[in-house]
């Protein structure tokens, strides 16, 4: 399969702690990417690789990765947080890539 | 610090041809570390990847879109473009460009994006 399925949407209280899921058959070979996307704004990257955090993203952002899913967790979540995130990965042939449907955060 | 840009039309007639260049400054699109890559997101919905291209001209395509897009890019000015033909409604989105890392094969990301740019498809 090419795709790669989010939830749609979670919550979280201020300052507890969430996590963001990524499933697809093609993540058995290859990492996720992760971008947070807020409105009216172009996405950015949040997490790439194993866990790797580029620079001026917040230590609260990690990456995890087990069998077909792909994870983010906002460790300590905070009100600008909130925000849209998308997982994209290379599809499973290696040529080409895919982004996740997306989940919608808010921070309560 | 690298930066990217796109510019083109904001309106296209349907079945006719959407053209975007994006401009990259701050930095050499020669690089042979990265990609380049061409994102769209309809008006409330999520991301998809057009397509991407290495500085030598190779390209990749989402199968989805393949018949009708062509990138192409320009050491001498720093640019690299989209070119997407018979558009319709459906082709309506804000067009990013973005750098396309990837470190090894199975670790890449798109790590820097231009602005954006709006394309609707109306005549």
């Amino acid at each position: 399969s090419s795709e790669l399925t989010q939830d749609p949407a979670v919550s979280v209280a201020l300052g507890q702690t969430v996590r963001i899921t990524c499933q697809g058959d093609s993540l058995r070979s290859y990492y996720a990417s992760w971008y947070q996307q807020k409105p009216g704004q172009a996405p950015v990257l949040v997490i790439y690789g194993k866990n790797n955090r580029p620079s001026g993203i917040p230590d609260r952002f990690s990456g995890s990765s087990s069998g077909n899913t792909a994870s983010l967790t906002i460790t300590g979540a905070q009100a600008e947080d909130e925000a849209d995130y998308y997982c994209n990965s290379r599809d499973s042939s290696g040529n080409h890539w895919v982004f996740g449907t997306g989940t919608k955060v808010t921070v309560l | 610090q690298l930066q990217l840009q796109e510019s083109g039309p904001g309106l296209v007639k349907p079945s006719e041809t959407l053209s975007l260049t994006c401009t990259v400054s701050g930095g050499s699109i020669s690089s042979s570390s990265y990609y380049w890559g061409w994102i769209r997101q309809p008006p409330g919905k999520g991301l998809e990847w057009i397509g991407s291209i290495y500085y030598s001209g190779s390209t990749y395509y989402n199968p989805s879109l393949k018949s009708r897009v062509t990138i192409s890019v320009d050491t001498s000015k720093n640019q690299f473009s989209l070119k997407l033909s018979s558009v319709t409604a459906a082709d309506t989105a804000v067009y990013y460009c973005a750098r396309h890392i990837v470190v090894v094969i199975t670790i890449d990301a798109f790590d820097i994006w231009g602005q954006g740019t709006m394309v609707t498809v109306s005549s």
